[in-house]
This record gives structure tokens, sequence and C-alpha cells, in this order.
């Protein structure tokens, strides 16, 4: 079964607003990522946290993780029509190997 | 720097045609391998993943096969292709024994009719 969930499945925001992004999980992970597609195209990887962060930025990128919830949020701050993309998590599972288990995905809309 | 390349971008098949996609990676040695495909507006799915030449783990049993015949290259086969195998397909690699980082292709989109 899928390893947690994101959502909303969909958000739209004007520009200039925050994105705000929700993914669980259900089993102990080593790290989680975060990853952008745009439509029809491969992933893009935007950041990792691992099992022992708390936080992490990278530009307008916000990512926690509470590992006590089982569940990571991504923040995407003063939104862009450029950030117009599906977003999606991915864990590496405790004895998961090499593999990541990536979620359903949150379809961003950002409109002008 | 590291590139992935995949191929090609679109294919239609007939039901019950053979499907040979193939996906290689430059500026890289030993990577880990991966197919994925993603049905329309869906997660993705791992298929196959590949630590080394000729080592293929096959995570859902289906009508697909993956080979490595090269370090570098990872081929996705079908002898004979079924309506639900339509999909989007990525390949992906990392670095060796890494649980981190995966790089994506820019897929392939199949429409089996």
């Amino acid at each position: 079964s899928q390893q947690g969930e994101e959502d909303p499945q969909a958000l739209s925001i004007q520009e200039g607003e925050n994105a705000t992004m929700n993914c669980s999980y259900k089993t102990s992970i080593n790290n989680l990522q975060w990853y952008r597609q745009n439509s029809g195209r491969g992933l893009v990887h935007l950041i990792l946290i691992r099992s022992n962060e708390r936080e992490k930025h990278s530009g307008r990128l916000r990512v926690t993780l509470d590992t006590s919830k089982k569940s990571s949020s991504l923040l995407i701050t003063a939104s862009r029509a450029a950030d117009t993309a599906s977003y999606f998590c991915a864990k590496s599972l405790t004895g998961g190997g090499n593999k990541l288990t990536f979620g359903t995905g949150t379809q961003l809309k950002v409109e002008l | 720097s590291q590139t992935i390349h995949q191929w090609p971008a679109t294919l239609v098949q007939p039901v019950g045609s053979p499907l040979s996609l193939e996906c290689t990676v430059e500026g890289t040695s030993n990577p880990n391998l991966y197919w994925y495909r993603q049905a329309a507006g869906r997660g993705l799915q791992l298929l196959f993943y590949s630590v080394g030449i000729g080592q293929i783990s096959s995570e859902v049993p289906q009508n697909l096969s993956a080979s490595r015949p090269q370090d570098r290259q990872f081929i996705l086969s079908s002898k004979k292709l079924l309506l639900s195998d339509s999909g989007f397909y990525l390949c992906a690699w990392s670095v060796l024994a890494s649980n981190e980082k995966l790089f994506f292709g820019s897929g392939t989109q199949l429409s089996v009719l």
C-alpha cells in the first residue's frame, strides 16, 4: 500500500501567496525528499530532510519534518506563476535499501 | 556533469506488440538505476531497480521486464503489450548504495491502443 499521502491533492493560489503541502507516512524513514514535476516531464529534486532534522530551507522553500507525527510539510513562500507544477514527497524507508516510495502528489496552480 | 537520456519521448503501440524503452546515464559510474511508471494524475510506482550489471529487482508482478546489459544502460521491455501498460515511464539514477537524491529522465509517454 502507499506509504502515506500528500494533501491537498490540488491547490490553487494567487501569485505572491504562500503554498503549503503536507505529506504523511506510516513507517520509520531514513530521509524524506520533495520533488517537483512540470506537466509531462521528469521529476526534479528540490530538497532532502533527514530523520534527525526538523527543518531545512532552500531559497523560497522550507521543509519541516515531525517524526512523532510521521509528517512533513513543504512551504513555498511568495509563490510565482512558474511554481505551477505537481509536487511529490518521497520517503526513504528504514530497511528499504536504495528505493524511494513516492506519494500521489499535490498539483499546485499559481495564478497571476 | 551527469546526464540521463531516455527515449523515445512518445510512443503509440498496438496491443500485443513488443516494447523496448532505453535509458542511458553519462558522467557517472556504477549508478543505481530505476524504472518508474506514473498513471495519469497519480504518483510514481517503482517497477524495477538495479544496483549493478545484470542485477534486477522487480517490485511488482507485471507484463514488463528490465535488463541492464551495461553499467549505464537500463532497458524496459515487454514481449506483448497490454492496454494496462499505458502510462508515463520514467527512468532515474542515483549514486550507488545511496538512498538519496534521484535524477530523472524526461520520461516516455506510452499509449497502448
